[in-house]
């Protein structure tokens, strides 16, 4: 069965440096996709990045790259260069590419950025 | 371009209530999904449907939630009967049919049972 896990609950930094989530996941699929969210404070949740599980290269979009660490079935999200406007809620998700493409979410982890 | 439109924003309701949410995905996309967002227990996958075929109608919730696909740009997710403890943001996501694609929210829909 799928599951992801997010211990972090919170994380606070300053605005401008780099902030690292974690995120691990437990799959029997051999081809799965792992993606991340954020949620911001009116609810709205919007897809920031994905790794692909067959790709040795991290995917990077903007400030936000990823740490993909597959034999330790694990998937951090980086933000270099914080800003206030990246304090949110991030989750982590998976959705395995074979069978019925359900999508499993962690519990998420909540960033605060202050100036 | 029209995203996921989820009706109403808000409800309110008594114990014992039948509630109807609803959800519109966005044009096009095969896969659509109810997840419930509490605090505690965080996104949990209420139904899956896939092309309108229930794929997946998350177990613990099948008493009293059901969700149905009426078709390929309408679904509803009935609540019968409400208890308190179905307070929580109930979110509907769509995308294409593949195991790459990301999922579109809609803005959720805040029940609160009394």
């Amino acid at each position: 069965a799928q599951k992801v896990t997010q211990t972090q609950t919170s994380i606070s930094v300053m605005e401008k440096t780099t902030v690292t989530m974690d995120c691990v996941y437990e799959t029997q699929d051999s081809s799965y996709f792992l993606f991340w969210y954020k949620q911001t404070a009116s609810g709205e949740i919007v897809f920031l990045i994905r790794q692909d599980s067959y790709k040795k290269e991290n995917a990077t979009v903007g400030h936000y790259s990823l740490n993909f660490q597959k034999p330790k079935s694990s998937i951090g999200l980086i933000i270099t260069a914080t800003q206030i406007e990246d304090s949110a809620v991030y989750f982590c998700a998976m959705r395995e590419g074979t069978g019925g493409y359900k999508v499993v979410f962690g519990s998420g982890t909540r960033l605060l950025v202050s100036p | 371009d029209a995203g996921v439109t989820q009706t109403p924003r808000h409800e309110v309701a008594e114990k014992g209530q039948t509630i109807i949410l609803k959800c519109e995905p966005v044009s096009g996309h095969n896969d659509l999904f109810w997840y419930r967002q509490t605090k505690i227990q965080g996104l949990e996958l209420l139904s899956y449907f896939r092309s309108k075929s229930l794929m997946e109608d998350g177990g613990a919730f099948k008493d009293r939630f059901k969700a149905e696909m009426l078709n390929s740009s309408f679904s509803t997710l009935k609540i019968q009967p409400t208890e308190p403890k179905d307070s929580a943001v109930y979110l509907c996501a769509s995308s294409f049919s593949d195991s790459n694609e990301r999922l579109f929210f809609g803005h959720g829909t805040k029940l609160s049972v009394l």
